[in-house]
């Protein structure tokens, strides 16, 4: 079964400072691994994804995220933060086959605050 | 409309009474889901449906709760009873079901705004 595990519910940095989102999986096959954002009171949005190829990622934004198989590790950065970064993110992971019965299962969520 | 479209976008009830959720996916979607967001509890799985296949009911927390998919397209989520704990915010959410590696799963799933159910 998969899983994810979202180190840190609660981040907070300085605007312009590194913006580092921890996310550890578990999966028993390939993974395929997303990263979405939401704003407040708003539906999510992708962020960027990991399915095959290369393991460092680039989404909107100015977010990256790299998928390390050796830490089970798909961390979301963005060099320097802006106030209109601060929202919730939520890694997720699905099975890297299997369309037909494959759910997407998420993260608890890590709520990013931006200080002036 | 482009994106996936959710009724009602708030929904106020009393404890014991029925609601029903609408899910309009995006058209030729044929992979629809429905999330349940509750304070400090993430975003859980509910319910999957894929094309004609029997759907994976597997995340749906009690037999309250059942989805139902019309002509492949729009999805109703019905409540039944309805309890104080099934406050939350309800996401429908859709996507493609085949890409280039054939199975759909690298497929983006694009939410919609949600419906904020509040239980009195």
């Amino acid at each position: 079964a998969q899983s994810v595990t979202q180190l840190g519910s609660h981040v907070s940095v300085s605007e312009g400072a590194l913006v580092l989102l921890r996310c550890n999986y578990s999966s028993s096959v390939p993974p395929y691994l997303f990263w979405y954002v939401q704003y407040p009171n708003q539906g999510l949005q992708l962020l960027l994804k990991y399915t095959t190829g290369a393991t460092l990622v680039k989404g909107i934004n100015g977010f990256e995220a790299e998928f390390k198989k050796s830490e089970t590790s798909f961390h979301l950065t963005k060099p320097s933060a802006h106030m209109s970064d601060a929202a919730e993110y939520f890694c997720a992971v699905r099975k890297g086959y299997g369309g037909a019965t494959n759910k997407l299962i998420f993260g608890t969520g890590t709520l990013l605050a931006v200080q002036p | 409309g482009a994106g996936v479209s959710q009724s009602p976008s708030n929904k106020v009830t009393e404890k014991g009474k029925d609601v029903e959720l609408r899910c309009d996916p995006i058209s030729g979607h044929t992979a629809l889901y429905w999330y349940r967001q509750s304070l400090g509890q993430g975003l859980e799985f509910l319910i999957y449906f894929q094309g004609n296949s029997a759907p994976d009911k597997s995340g749906l927390p009690s037999d309250r709760f059942s989805a139902e998919r019309t002509g492949g397209s729009v999805s109703t989520l019905t409540i039944q009873r309805t309890q104080q704990e099934d406050s939350a915010v309800y996401l429908c959410a859709s996507s493609l079901s085949r890409d280039r590696d054939g199975t759909g799963s690298g497929n983006t799933i694009y939410f919609g705004e949600g419906s904020w159910l509040t239980v009195v």
